[in-house]
């Protein structure tokens, strides 16, 4: 069984702080990491994808991946009140044509 | 540049009824294709994909079907709903031999009454 583990938060931050959302997943075989996100009532938004071992930066955000510990995580700096959305973490096994999706970690930017 | 339709937004219809949801492509071609449901506050739940014209690959036995008449179109059905198909439909697609990266459409948000 292929799982996909975020916390449910709600994740509160101010405006301006950095936010840690997390996700780990059950199989070594992944190879494609992606995070989403989705506002209330909108179809998920692909943010960033990541491969390879180590840190990928996009603007504001880092998407971190560890392939020893299966654990992937995004970092939102200089967190705005528009980042307030669930983050959803989807990850790609070895072989599969389908993304296998986390339930989303929901993160609130306080003004 | 790619576009990804769905049709309608929204709907309401009543258990025992059919159902239709239609989702397009434009700008690729032989994309793969997903229909995702997503319940209210719950995960996104993968039913169906598609690599190409006619090949649907179902990943949860249920009342609903799907079929891909032409490359760029995708259609999930359902001959009578019951009251547990209210969600969140969403059609994705990526690009073949691509970077698995989906893409999703604007969704269409079903209520079984």
């Amino acid at each position: 069984q292929k799982e996909v583990e975020q916390n449910s938060g709600p994740l509160s931050v101010p405006e301006g702080a950095i936010a840690s959302l997390n996700c780990t997943y059950s199989d070594r075989g992944s190879q494609s990491f992606f995070w989403y996100r989705q506002y209330s009532g909108k179809s998920p938004e692909l943010i960033m994808f990541i491969y390879s071992n180590g840190d990928k930066e996009d603007g504001r955000f880092t998407a971190q991946l560890n392939k020893a510990s299966q654990y992937v995580s995004l970092l939102i700096r200089d967190s705005q009140p528009s980042d307030s959305a669930t983050y959803l973490c989807a990850v790609k096994e070895e072989g599969y044509s389908t993304l296998t999706f986390g339930k989303g970690t929901m993160l609130l930017v306080s003004p | 540049s790619q576009t990804i339709h769905q049709w309608p937004a929204t709907l309401v219809q009543p258990v025992g009824s059919p159902l239709s949801l239609e989702c397009t492509v434009e700008g690729t071609s032989n994309p793969n294709l997903y229909w995702y449901r997503q319940a209210a506050g719950r995960g996104l739940q993968l039913l169906f994909y598609s690599v190409g014209i006619g090949q649907i690959s179902s990943e949860v036995p249920q009342n609903l079907s799907a079929s891909r008449p032409q490359d760029r179109q995708f259609i999930l059905s359902s001959k009578k709903l019951l009251l547990s198909d209210s969600g969140f439909y969403l059609c994705a697609w990526r690009l073949a031999g691509g970077y698995n990266e989906q893409f999703f459409g604007p969704g269409t948000r079903l209520t079984v009454l």
